[in-house]
């Protein structure tokens, strides 16, 4: 039972370049979400997935877009990086609303330079 | 708007000791609080929650208390151990239809020192 597995874990982008962040649960969770942690500033909210085909917008979406083709699979998109999404990338899954016993992924270290 | 709010921002605490965390929220609507422990380079993983129809949860050495009243929570740490170092996030949500967001604090760096 794997959890929640984030791909890749590392990545390092030139600014402008785009890339997908990839989320897979195995738990059969509806509701998934995208963080992002930077230091000092805890865990923020960019999108979440409250089911297949459903995708909204959470605290800080600008410049990220997700997409929820599958129940299992929750897609995390940079159009066009910016040093300023430099970050690490949380991806998390839960069985009930509001985030009610959420997992989360391992995480993804982004660096844009 | 910071909706909760949680101290210190680092804590060092000899082996043995309590390690106390606290977090005050402003949204009276939360109803889930739950405390989450992160390792370097790991995931956040649930450590306990609690509901507000009660004051306090323990599991183990942690224990959290619920203060409803003054909108305030915390975590203590009981006979904290080495191994407990670690970033601790409080956070709260509102678990009805409509509302999906954890609100998390911006953390607490604890050291337990031998």
């Amino acid at each position: 039972n794997a959890g929640v597995t984030q791909t890749p874990k590392f990545r390092v982008l030139k600014t402008g370049q785009s890339m997908t962040l990839l989320c897979a649960q195995d738990m059969n969770h509806e509701y998934m979400y995208w963080y992002r942690q930077d230091p000092g500033m805890g865990l923020r909210l960019i999108h979440y997935s409250v089911g297949e085909g459903t995708t909204a917008k959470g605290e800080v979406p600008d410049g990220y877009n997700v997409s929820r083709l599958k129940k299992q699979n929750f897609l995390l998109g940079l159009e066009s990086a910016a040093p300023s999404q430099t970050s690490v990338y949380f991806c998390a899954s839960s069985y009930f609303s509001g985030g009610t016993e959420a997992f989360f992924g391992q995480g993804t270290r982004l660096t844009v330079v | 708007q910071q909706q909760v709010k949680q101290s210190p921002q680092s804590l060092i605490v000899q082996k043995g000791g309590i390690s106390i965390i606290n977090c005050a929220y402003e949204n009276t609507a939360f109803d889930y609080f739950p405390w989450y422990q992160q390792f370097p380079g790991k995931g956040p993983a649930l450590l306990i929650a609690i509901r507000p129809d009660v004051s306090e949860k323990k599991e183990g050495r942690f224990t959290i208390s619920f203060n409803k009243s003054a909108k305030q929570f915390s975590l203590h740490i009981m006979d904290s151990q080495p191994g407990d170092s670690a970033t601790y996030f409080c956070a709260a949500s509102v678990t009805g239809a409509g509302s999906y967001q954890l609100t998390f604090g911006k953390g607490t760096k604890l050291s337990v020192i031998p």
